[in-house]
């Protein structure tokens, strides 16, 4: 498709349970990366693919957070035993090269942790 | 150790008239910048970027503007419109690793 779709909108997970996000890129791009934004503002960077391989994990809490870009299946970020602090918003951008030609975003899923 | 920072939070200009959006930057590897605009509830859309080759680069009513030994990029809308009112966000991409790492963002209102 021509955006990166995101699901779900919205997800409520009581504290400890699991939760799954899913993104589907653009056809043909080559990266997927995975944002989460807490107070409004600050994007922090989780992890990346370079097709189905990571290419940087640098920022994901790897205790909890796992992820992965399948062929031919949507690209997933799962959070087991899901902690308050977890509540953001989790972006997933895509782009055809890396990121020095311009990522394009979903529009987001909101985790709310209760 | 924020390496993109976008001092102002918000700013408010009236309709017709220009906005300037600034950011600095402090890692002198970062050789290429993008603006983003976002919307509440939506995600970031690109705006216009520049590479650290150039020290201008214009598309319609957007202008950035870099100054390398500065370390410092400057987002110029005009006119500004109202539906310019959004959070813009800075960001450049770690050489090497390609994650965007973002300023803070900067919130626009554009009064009619």
């Amino acid at each position: 498709g021509e955006e990166v779709a995101q699901t779900p909108k919205h997800l409520v997970r009581g504290e400890g349970q699991k939760a799954k996000l899913y993104c589907a890129p653009i056809k043909g791009h080559s990266y997927v990366f995975w944002y989460q934004q807490v107070l409004k503002n600050e994007f922090k960077f989780l992890i990346s693919f370079q097709n189905e391989n990571v290419f940087d994990e640098t920022g994901m809490p790897k205790e909890r957070f796992s992820a992965k870009c399948l062929p031919n299946s949507p690209c997933s970020l799962e959070i087991q035993a899901t902690k308050l602090e977890d509540s953001a918003v989790y972006f997933c951008a895509s782009s055809q090269w890396g990121p020095n030609t311009e990522a394009f975003f979903g529009q987001g899923t909101r985790l709310t942790v209760v | 150790d924020q390496q993109v920072k976008q001092n102002s939070p918000s700013l408010s200009v009236q309709e017709g008239r220009i906005s300037i959006l600034n950011c600095d930057y402090t890692n002198s590897m970062f050789d290429y910048f993008l603006w983003y605009k976002k919307y509440p509830a939506e995600g970031p859309t690109f705006l216009i970027s520049i590479s650290s080759i150039k020290d201008k680069n214009e598309d319609g009513r957007f202008t950035v503007f870099l100054n390398k030994s500065a370390k410092h990029l400057s987002l110029h809308i005009v006119p500004s419109q109202p539906g310019d009112s959004a959070v813009y966000f800075c960001a450049a991409p770690q050489g090497g690793s390609e994650k965007l790492v973002f300023g803070k963002g900067m919130k626009l209102t554009v009064n009619p």
